[in-house]
């Protein structure tokens, strides 16, 4: 059974950076993209990039360019969203998620926010 | 980028009732298509992929259809736990994009 388990809630200043960590289990890490979406209150779904965890190579949206980094661990089958300088704008639940053949499986969610 | 238009953006049902969602992709993605029903302060919840395609343990009401552009979830007798937020997604393109959503309200 496929299963993504992401790190707990965090409260961080504006101006900090956070790491998510997505830990994958049922299913070979290696194999599929890792996914980053998130979803600030009361909004829709906002694709953030993705991480080839087989590779380590990335693409992330133009929107995040230069303030997200996406790794991965193969050792412990877990990826990484790392995003600096946050801003209040940035308070939102962050997903992991994963596309094995045509069948997404997700994360339960971060809480990340943002206040001073 | 692949541009998902999802309508309505809500409707007001009765419980009984057949209700339908509409998605239209920018571009053809076959049928890279999947749904999935949100509850507040919950993950999305993965109802219909492949455009057609039920997910394990979702009630057989839940139905999809479409390919090339236009795409649609049916619900075929609305139950009380249904009302939620639904949104489709497009996984043609590695950069997913997603519909507005539709918010299902009481009547």
């Amino acid at each position: 059974q496929v299963q993504l388990v992401q790190s707990g809630a965090e409260m961080k200043k504006p101006g900090a950076s956070i790491k998510v960590s997505c830990k994958a289990s049922g299913y070979t890490f290696i194999a599929y993209y890792i996914y980053w979406v998130r979803q600030a209150p009361g909004q829709g779904l906002e694709w953030m990039g993705w991480i080839d965890p087989n590779s380590g190579g990335t693409n992330y949206a133009q929107k995040f360019q230069g303030r997200v980094t996406m790794t991965r661990d193969t050792s412990i089958s877990t990826a990484y969203l790392e995003l600096s300088r946050l801003r209040s704008d940035d308070t939102a639940v962050y997903y992991c998620a994963t596309l094995r053949g045509a069948v997404p499986g997700w994360g339960q969610g971060s809480l990340v926010t943002v206040s001073s | 980028d692949i541009q998902m238009t999802q309508s309505p953006s809500s409707l007001s049902a009765s419980v009984g009732d057949r209700v339908t969602i509409t998605c239209r992709a920018s571009q053809t993605i076959y049928t890279y298509l999947n749904w999935y029903q949100q509850k507040p302060g919950k993950a999305p919840n993965l109802l219909i992929y492949a455009a057609s395609s039920l997910q394990s343990g979702v009630p057989s009401r839940f139905s999809g259809s479409g390919s090339g552009t236009d795409f649609s979830l049916t619900i075929s007798s609305l139950q009380p736990e249904d009302f939620a937020t639904y949104f489709c997604q497009q996984s043609y393109s590695t950069s997913w994009t997603f519909g507005q959503g539709t918010k299902v309200e009481f009547k």
